[in-house]
């Protein structure tokens, strides 16, 4: 079975640009959840999403955004981005995303440098 | 934004040592618990869980144990492997809610 896979895994931008990033979870899982990972903060939950819905979002501004398609997969969005979103972007599936099955499945992450 | 386990301390250890990771969680409600493993250049890998109606469990080479009086957990690996040198981060989540909270992270080095 295909593990969850991430697109791109390296990226460039810019101050005020934005940036879509992908997530395919692994097959069967309807829950995707978003990491923000960075040295100084550790792994901050940014949402996670479940048939298309979004359960439950971390403390992150507007500025970024999720969603969810029919068949599972992810996106999500920063707009005007700014130096200190620089980070690795983790995507995780789970079965349901809950206590029980709530065993989280990652990705190996898309790594964005702002300029 | 919010996080299990502050600090990330570094641990060295030698390698058929037994090492233990400390982790402190910070919501009382969350009743399941897992960690994590991450080595360099890949996402997070599950180790082992333990639901709060338990204080252990015990898997291959790596033993969990939980103390809900002071929100502790612990994770023990035996015979600790050049293989093992990775970061490891505790995790929490409610069964009835939709996120899972990880810690800071512990750096674990194996000296050969």
């Amino acid at each position: 079975k295909a593990g969850v896979t991430q697109t791109p895994r390296y990226l460039i931008k810019t101050r005020g640009q934005q940036v879509t990033l992908s997530c395919s979870p692994i097959s069967g899982h309807r829950s995707v959840s978003w990491y923000q990972q960075t040295p100084g903060q550790g792994l901050q939950f940014l949402f996670e999403y479940f048939s298309e819905t979004q359960r439950n979002k971390g403390n992150f501004p507007g500025r970024f955004s999720g969603r969810q398609f029919s068949n599972s997969r992810s996106e999500m969005n920063v707009s005007t981005l700014e130096l200190g979103d620089s980070a690795l972007y983790l995507c995780a599936s789970s079965l349901e995303g809950r206590g029980l099955s709530g065993e989280l499945f990652f990705g190996e992450g898309s790594r964005l440098t702002v300029l | 934004g919010e996080n299990v386990g502050l600090h990330l301390p570094t641990l060295s250890v030698q390698e058929g040592d037994n090492s233990i990771i400390n982790c402190a969680y910070s919501n009382s409600a969350s009743d399941y618990f897992i960690w994590y493993k991450q080595e360099s250049g890949k996402g997070p890998q599950f180790i082992i869980d333990i639901r709060s109606n338990m204080d252990k469990r015990q898997g291959q080479r790596v033993t969990v144990l939980l103390n809900k009086t002071v929100k502790h957990l612990s994770l023990q690996i035996a015979a600790t492997q050049p293989g093992d040198s990775a970061v490891y981060f505790c995790a929490e989540m409610n069964t009835g809610g939709f996120k899972t909270i990880f810690g800071a992270g512990t750096r674990l080095f194996v000296k050969a």
